[in-house]
């Protein structure tokens, strides 16, 4: 069964470091989400991603988010500057046109 | 705008009794209403959804929700709770298929 990758699984970086989260998503889909759980609350959305451009974002993803699909498989979840308020557990979603979105495994942040 | 309701953050069942989990929902559109569970350590894994079909809807593990429109909810049942249950459990709503609006899940503890 197809699905969604994530690695790292878990990522320890200091403070105001930039870090990368990365994700394969289900081959044949065309919208690409991150959203984030910080520990002990829900999950929340930040950005969706279709057509190589953001679709629509939360006012928790900022100027130090960035996103990129670099190539055909990977789409990339960019912290320029980490905040300790930056832990969370991290997760990728993709879905195909009128379909529900299938998650990945998440990636565990934690800024020291 | 789109929220939704998760009424009781803890829910206690034995084994072999009806799993009841409350989800209440608004949106200023029809909705699409979806059941995740999140076993620890893991992603987030779809159990059902509504789309605007049938209002029962079957979902996997023996789950299912029904859609009242009257009442705003989308309550999730289960008539005979396992051991393998215990996991937490979030209603999300969305306008279409993409931006999921999550509740602030119910965590389902089963005794033995």
């Amino acid at each position: 069964e197809p699905e969604v990758t994530q690695t790292p699984s878990h990522q320890v970086t200091q403070m105001g470091q930039e870090v990368i989260l990365r994700c394969v998503p289900i081959s044949n889909h065309l919208y690409f989400y991150w959203y984030r759980q910080i520990l002990g609350q829900k999950v929340e959305f930040l950005v969706s991603f279709y057509n190589n451009e953001i679709s629509e974002k939360s006012e928790i993803f900022d100027d130090q988010f960035s996103v990129e699909r670099p190539d055909g498989s990977n789409f990339t979840l960019k912290i320029r500057s980490t905040k300790l308020e930056d832990s969370a557990m991290y997760f990728c979603a993709s879905s195909a046109v009128s379909t529900e979105a299938f998650f990945g495994q998440g990636t565990r942040l934690t800024v020291v | 705008a789109q929220s939704v309701t998760q009424l009781g953050s803890h829910v206690s069942v034995s084994e072999g009794a009806l799993v009841l989990l409350r989800c209440n929902y608004s949106s200023s559109v029809p909705p699409y209403l979806f059941w995740y569970v999140q076993y620890p350590n893991q992603g987030l894994q779809l159990l059902l959804k509504y789309t605007s079909a049938a209002t029962l809807v079957k979902g996997i593990n023996g789950f299912e929700a029904e859609f009242k429109k009257s009442e705003t909810s989308f309550h999730l049942t289960k008539p005979s709770a396992h051991m393998s249950d215990a996991a937490e459990y979030f209603c999300a709503v969305s306008g279409s298929f993409q931006k999921l609006v999550f509740g602030t899940g119910t965590r389902l503890l089963v005794s033995p």
